[in-house]
């Protein structure tokens, strides 16, 4: 597969629990990483390998992934989290680095 | 602390070649289990892997690109290059050079650099 699919647009309440989702073929068999992009600002990595954090990355951001799905948990959203966020991984060939198409995330 | 800093022209004529360097500080280019790569992302829309390279000058290009793509290494000034040829509007974008991950099931970015505006226009 030469995809990643993510939904375009997703809120959240303040102090609430969200989770932001990527499908893809490939990542059956590869690890997903995920970016968050402030505007103006350089894409950070907040999780890789699946499911784990750089340092200075708050443990409020968790990753999993069930089968062509990974997801970036967010447990307790706070107002300086709203971005977009993009997940990241390979094609099925393995060669190539795929992007999702992003998801903007409100924090009402 | 790894850094990594892109430079170029930020305005380029249609039909010619667009040429940045991403010099990178805080570390050594020549680092077995990493690659260097280019990623960009047009205004107001997502981002787009461009390729890699490691130390040894092996690469991996998005095919999307075809061969316009040229992505070098110069370990003697700790740099990696990106040559993007025959640019036309649709190669406007903010253009990232970051440190790329990759082995085996595993693949990530991390640092990026800050990015830089390239335009193309006449």
């Amino acid at each position: 597969s030469s995809e990643l699919t993510q939904d375009p647009a997703v809120s959240v309440a303040l102090g609430q629990t969200v989770r932001i989702t990527c499908q893809g073929d490939s990542l059956r068999a590869y690890y997903a990483s995920w970016y968050q992009q402030k505007p103006g600002q350089a894409p950070l990595l907040v999780i890789y390998g699946d499911n784990n954090r750089p340092s200075g990355i708050p443990d409020r951001f968790s990753g999993a992934t069930s089968g062509s799905t990974a997801s970036l948990t967010i447990t307790g959203a706070q107002a300086e989290d709203e971005a977009d966020y993009y997940c990241n991984s390979r094609d099925s060939s393995g060669n190539l680095l795929l992007f999702g198409g992003g998801t903007k995330l409100t924090v009402l | 602390q790894l850094q990594l800093q892109e430079s170029g022209p930020g305005l380029v004529r249609p039909s010619e070649t667009l040429s940045l360097t991403c010099t990178v500080s805080g570390g050594s280019i020549r680092t077995s289990d990493y690659y260097w790569a280019w990623i960009r992302q047009p205004p107001g829309k997502g981002l787009e892997w461009i390729g890699s390279i490691n130390y040894s000058g092996n690469t991996y290009n998005n095919p999307s690109l075809k061969t316009r793509v040229t992505i070098a290494v110069d370990t003697s000034k700790n740099q990696f290059s990106l040559k993007l040829s025959s640019v036309t509007g649709a190669d406007t974008a903010v253009y990232f050079c970051a440190y790329h991950y990759r082995n085996y099931e595993n693949s990530w970015l991390d640092p990026w650099g800050q990015g830089t505006l390239v335009t193309v226009s006449s």
